[in-house]
């Protein structure tokens, strides 16, 4: 069964570095999503993706997250300068985009990041 | 106001036995979903089972129910047969709007455990 795939699913970084988490979606899927899950909190939604632009971010989603579809396979979440508090669970995930939808996301095995 | 709300931290049951988990949620658009799914220990989100605020019926997946309340806007996920490998998070999510593009916005989720 088709599956997302993330990695690395564990990244260590030094505050102020910028980090890369790369995700591959399921291959028929259109649309894309970040979502981060600190630590004992609830899961937060970050971005969404579609047509190689961003459909909604929220305000977590601020100038220092960007994201990236850089080839027909991968989507990338990129962090320019890691604070303490971006460290997380950060999960990829992706939907057909099936419209009336009973369109499920489906999850990554997430990226646990570490900001020391 | 939360928009999920998920008021057991955590749950017990036996196994074999059923067990609800709780979920209500708080929406005023006409149009939505509700999800469930599990978080094992090992972090990966699972998707469970899905219900569309126009399906007339409550949804089922194997052992998973959802008991679908519109009026008192709940969507409990029933599991039945408890199973050791059930002991996990679940996390309740919604998505408002009739496209499969909205955010999911999750609850702050239940611990299950099972014993034998």
């Amino acid at each position: 069964e088709p599956e997302v795939t993330q990695t690395p699913s564990h990244q260590v970084t030094q505050m102020g570095q910028e980090v890369i988490l790369r995700c591959v979606p399921i291959s028929n899927h259109l649309y894309f999503y970040w979502y981060r899950q600190i630590l004992g909190q609830k899961v937060e939604f970050l971005v969404s993706f579609y047509n190689n632009e961003i459909s909604e971010k929220s305000e977590i989603f601020d100038d220092q997250f960007s994201v990236e579809r850089p080839d027909g396979s991968n989507f990338t979440l990129k962090i320019r300068s890691t604070k303490l508090e971006d460290s997380a669970m950060y999960f990829c995930a992706s939907s057909k985009g099936q419209i009336p939808s009973t369109d499920t996301q489906y999850f990554g095995p997430g990226t646990r990041l570490t900001v020391l | 106001a939360q928009k999920i709300t998920q008021t057991q931290p955590g749950m017990f049951v036996q196994e074999k036995e059923a067990v609800t988990l709780d979920c209500t949620y708080d929406t005023s658009d006409p149009s939505y979903g509700l999800f469930w799914y599990k978080q094992p220990s090992s972090g990966e989100m699972i998707f469970l089972i899905y219900q569309g605020s126009y399906d007339q019926q409550n949804a089922t997946e194997g052992r998973y129910s959802l008991n679908f309340q519109k009026a008192r806007k709940s969507a409990n996920l029933v599991i039945s047969a408890s199973q050791l490998g059930d002991s996990a998070m679940y996390f309740c999510a919604m998505r408002e709007g009739p496209y499969n593009t909205d955010k999911l916005i999750f609850g702050t989720g239940t611990r299950l455990q099972v014993f034998p």
